[in-house]
């Protein structure tokens, strides 16, 4: 059965500081996503992460891809409140006629 | 960017009714469209996947006889929650796959903005 588990669940950090969401999914896959969602609303995209080592920036935002160690890593730099949301990683796999397998989301919260 | 519709956004419903919820990709044709299922503070859970012309492939754990699922065109799909009961209430979201632009191997998915389902 495949597995997509973030960590942390929930995550409360300051304005200002530094973090990172990891994603950790247990079968092959070469294509990660990356989405925000905010309460009550549909999904955002942030990344697509399309090959080992790819890296992707948007604002405070970073995200990396390595396919070897099944490891995908959302960073954010000096985080401001309007980045309280909850993220997502996905990973799709070859053949399956395109689906999606999200992981567990994490709960940000930036504390002013 | 491609944008999917859902509608209606909310909705709710006594026990024993029926509701229906359309997706339908608005600038696209897309032959695949999925079904998630979101509970509160939860990841999304993939329903079903819907191909257009063909039955649906349902996951596991998921009553297809409750859960009827029509494809009729290449831009949209419905979700009908057959007798709904409470514990069917939840945050039902649609997504549309874009066939590969030129130059790409893959496929985008576009989500819709939800339909919340509250049954009472």
């Amino acid at each position: 059965e495949l597995k997509v588990e973030q960590n942390p669940l929930f995550l409360s950090m300051q304005e200002g500081k530094n973090y990172t969401i990891y994603c950790n999914y247990s079968t092959t896959s070469d294509r990660l996503y990356w989405y925000r969602q905010d309460p009550g609303k549909s999904l955002e995209s942030l990344f697509v992460l399309l090959s080992n080592g790819a890296v992707k920036q948007e604002g405070r935002l970073m995200a990396s891809l390595d396919t070897k160690a099944r490891l995908s890593t959302l960073h954010i730099t000096a985080a401001v409140h309007d980045l309280s949301a909850t993220y997502f990683c996905a990973v799709d796999i070859a053949n399956t006629g395109n689906q999606f397998y999200f992981g567990t989301g994490t709960s940000l919260t930036v504390i002013p | 960017g491609a944008v999917v519709s859902q509608h209606p956004s909310w909705v709710i419903c006594k026990s024993g009714t029926s509701v229906k919820i359309e997706c339908r990709s608005l600038d696209f044709q897309a032959t695949t469209m999925f079904w998630y299922r979101q509970f509160p503070k939860q990841s999304l859970m993939l329903m079903a996947t819907s191909n257009e012309g063909s039955k649906a492939t349902y996951e596991q754990g998921v009553e297809k006889d409750k859960f009827l699922i029509n494809h009729a065109s290449l831009t949209l799909s419905t979700l009908t929650v057959t007798s709904a009961h409470p514990e069917d209430s939840s945050f039902y979201i649609c997504s549309a796959s874009s066939p590969p632009t030129s130059g790409s191997f893959y496929f985008t998915q576009y989500f819709g903005p939800g339909t919340r389902l509250t049954v009472l």
